[in-house]
């Protein structure tokens, strides 16, 4: 089936660490998204990608790295620096203005 | 200028009632105004779009009102349904960027649904 797969689904972290989450999608499309999803505060933009090694910064990229070494792949990079990093995260394809979300995965820092 | 903010934060409703969503907007270069449905441990998942060449669109039992002039759009949902209790999102973007590029979505806060039985 085509769709967006996001790794892990739960995801427990130490403060201080660095953590990478996957997302993968086998729908062919060029754009690719992450949003970060906070109770009350809707869907916010981390960084997004129209095209292979190309990638630009959302609304709150700080603390954030991507990477767009293949069509198929986007992952983000939650690094020691995101200072409130708990939270659920979002990856999306986008076609002809609408986006494919995957299910998402929920990043707990302990 | 980027920001939608849509009300209210949450709405519960009787099963066969009308649940109305609200969403305000500030870019009028906005021309993609789409609803999306989210369940509870799910990715949202596109409802229903309009663009403003449009007052209006309906799907099913779900309806976009769309008001240009007061930079305004609305999400009605009729007769609605137990299995309608989710969270909607409006938002909206300048649908196409150039190039192959669509424009990104810019989302407002969320509405959370409850429709009783």
């Amino acid at each position: 089936d085509g769709g967006i797969t996001q790794s892990p689904k739960y995801l427990f972290r130490k403060e201080g660490q660095n953590v990478t989450l996957s997302c993968e999608q086998n729908l062919n499309h060029d754009a690719m998204y992450w949003y970060r999803q906070d109770p009350g505060q809707g869907l916010r933009l981390i960084y997004y990608s129209q095209i292979v090694n190309d990638f630009q910064k959302g609304d709150i990229a700080e603390g954030y790295s991507v990477s767009r070494e293949k069509k198929e792949s986007f992952p983000l990079t939650v690094t020691s620096a995101q200072k409130n990093p708990t939270a659920f995260y979002l990856c999306a394809s986008q076609v002809t203005g609408e986006l494919f979300f995957g299910e998402g995965s929920r990043l707990t820092v302990l | 200028q980027q920001q939608v903010k849509q009300s209210p934060q949450s709405l519960i409703v009787q099963k066969g009632g009308i649940s109305i969503i609200n969403c305000a907007y500030e870019n009028t270069a906005f021309d993609y105004f789409p609803w999306y449905q989210q369940f509870p441990g799910k990715g949202p998942a596109l409802l229903i779009a309009i663009r403003p060449d449009v007052s209006e669109k309906k799907e099913g039992r779900f309806t976009i009102s769309f008001n240009k002039s007061a930079k305004q759009f609305s999400l009605h949902i009729m007769d609605s349904q137990p299995g309608d209790s989710a969270t909607y999102f409006c938002a909206a973007s300048i649908f196409y960027a150039g190039g192959t590029s669509y424009g990104k979505l810019t989302f407002g806060q969320g509405t959370i649904l409850t429709v009783h039985p």
